[in-house]
């Protein structure tokens, strides 16, 4: 059965700090790994999908990358803002039969102060 | 265009009573898909549909738990007979399929902003 773990759970850093948010996953045989924002009151923002074929994706002063064989995705945020404040989530979605649900960790929650 | 809705955003029941839970997908969308969230933990997969088909309902915790697609678009979700620990947020998601078209966007996954459900 497929796990993601995040770590860290919590991250508080200044404004204008780059930082990196850490995923990982049991099984590699995934067929692509999405990274998600969570905002109080809000649904689910998709920020970056990485196929299993990618090794990186960059949206903005987000990047992505992915590295299957290992099980572990980062996501990096270059010169951070306090409207990044969020729960970041990570998950992957296997490639064998269930090529269709999301399997989720806990989530990262950031916060950047001013 | 619209993103995904859901309606009622919060719902608060007491134990014992049905409730249904709506989902509107983005038009166009083939699949849809059901997540229940805990306070403190990632979405879990409940179910999920492609047109009007239900796929894959393994996630479904018990049979008091029932999800329809009649059309192929709005979809719901009800709860019969709610306990204290059906409380949680559910979420839903669309997307255009399913399956590998060779588009990363394909199946992107696109959520409503949930429905927190309460159940005293």
């Amino acid at each position: 059965k497929q796990e993601v773990t995040q770590i860290p759970a919590a991250l508080s850093v200044p404004e204008g700090e780059n930082l990196v948010l850490n995923c990982s996953f049991t099984d590699s045989a995934i067929y692509n790994l999405q990274w998600f924002r969570q905002d109080p009151g809000k649904g689910l923002t998709s920020l970056l999908l990485i196929q299993s074929s990618q090794r990186e994706q960059t949206s903005g002063r987000l990047n992505a990358s992915l590295d299957k064989s290992s099980g572990r995705s980062t996501l990096y945020i270059a010169a951070s803002q306090p409207g990044d404040s969020a729960t970041y989530l990570c998950a992957v979605i296997d490639s064998g039969g269930s090529n269709y649900k999301l399997t989720f960790g806990k989530g990262t929650l950031l916060t950047v102060n001013p | 265009g619209a993103g995904v809705s859901q309606s009622p955003r919060y719902k608060v029941t007491k134990r014992g009573q049905d409730v249904a839970l709506r989902c509107d997908p983005i038009s166009g969308h083939v699949s849809l898909y059901w997540y229940r969230q805990a306070l403190g933990q990632g979405p879990e997969f409940l179910t999920y549909f492609n047109y009007e088909a239900q796929q894959d309902k393994s996630g479904l915790p018990n049979d008091r738990f029932s999800a329809e697609r009649p059309e192929g678009s709005i979809s719901t979700l009800t709860i019969q007979r709610t306990e204290q620990r059906d409380s949680a947020m559910y979420r839903c998601a669309s997307s255009l399929a399913s399956l590998a078209s060779g588009s990363s966007s394909y199946n992107e996954q696109f959520f409503g902003p949930g429905t927190r459900l309460t159940v005293l």
